[in-house]
């Protein structure tokens, strides 16, 4: 039981290229997140995911696009890379009832 | 606008003394607190929470206080052992809102044996 991964765990992008950042769970769970983590901050919300077929914004969606075809695979999707998107992505899983969020490890993304 | 703060970036603690992390909130919405702790280069793991219908909640080593008229909370650790170093974060909901999650930007504790 692998619970959440995440890849790649690195990755240094150019600005203006797309990149798509992976998340699978093993865990069958119905919910699925995206955080960033900036330096000095607290994780924020990019965009979630309910269920396969359901997503929604979360506070900071702009420059980001998800889909969720499958209940295992939420994929991130970074189109037009800016600096600003410099950040540490995590992606998390919740089961559905009164449960907190479980996360991956986490990729680290360098745009310069 | 930073709803939850967590305004000591870093703590340092003798093992066996208390490490006592502080955390205060200005939405008077959030009814839910929890504590996530994050190893480097790992996701943040669930710690402890506490409803806004108690001002205390205990789980072993770990006790998290709430003052609701101060919005203010804290988590306890007693004793510190070095393996409790970590970045902790403070985060706050609403009791039944599940997917919105408010993060602190965390405290970085180090015990030191």
């Amino acid at each position: 039981n692998a619970g959440v991964t995440q890849t790649p765990k690195f990755r240094i992008l150019k600005i203006g290229q797309s990149m798509t950042l992976q998340c699978t769970q093993d865990m069958n769970h119905n919910y699925m997140y995206w955080y960033r983590q900036d330096p000095g901050m607290g994780l924020k919300l990019i965009y979630y995911s309910v269920g396969a077929g359901i997503t929604d914004k979360g506070e900071v969606p702009n420059g980001y696009n998800v889909s969720r075809s499958t209940t295992e695979d939420f994929p991130l999707r970074l189109e037009l890379a800016a600096p600003s998107q410099t950040s540490v992505y995590f992606c998390a899983t919740r089961p559905g009832g009164p449960y907190e969020q479980y996360f991956g490890p986490g990729t680290r993304l360098t745009v310069t | 606008d930073q709803q939850v703060k967590q305004n000591s970036p870093s703590l340092s603690v003798q093992e066996g003394r208390i490490s006592i992390l502080n955390c205060d909130y200005t939405n008077s919405m959030f009814d839910y607190f929890l504590w996530y702790k994050k190893y480097p280069a790992e996701g943040p793991t669930f710690l402890i929470s506490i409803s806004s219908i108690k001002d205390k909640n205990e789980d072993g080593r770990f006790t998290v206080f709430l003052n609701k008229s101060a919005k203010h909370l804290s988590l306890h650790i007693v004793p510190s052992q070095p393996g409790d170093s970590a970045v902790y974060f403070c985060a706050a909901r609403k009791e039944t809102s599940y997917d919105k999650v408010i993060f602190g930007p965390g405290t970085s504790l180090s015990v030191i044996p």
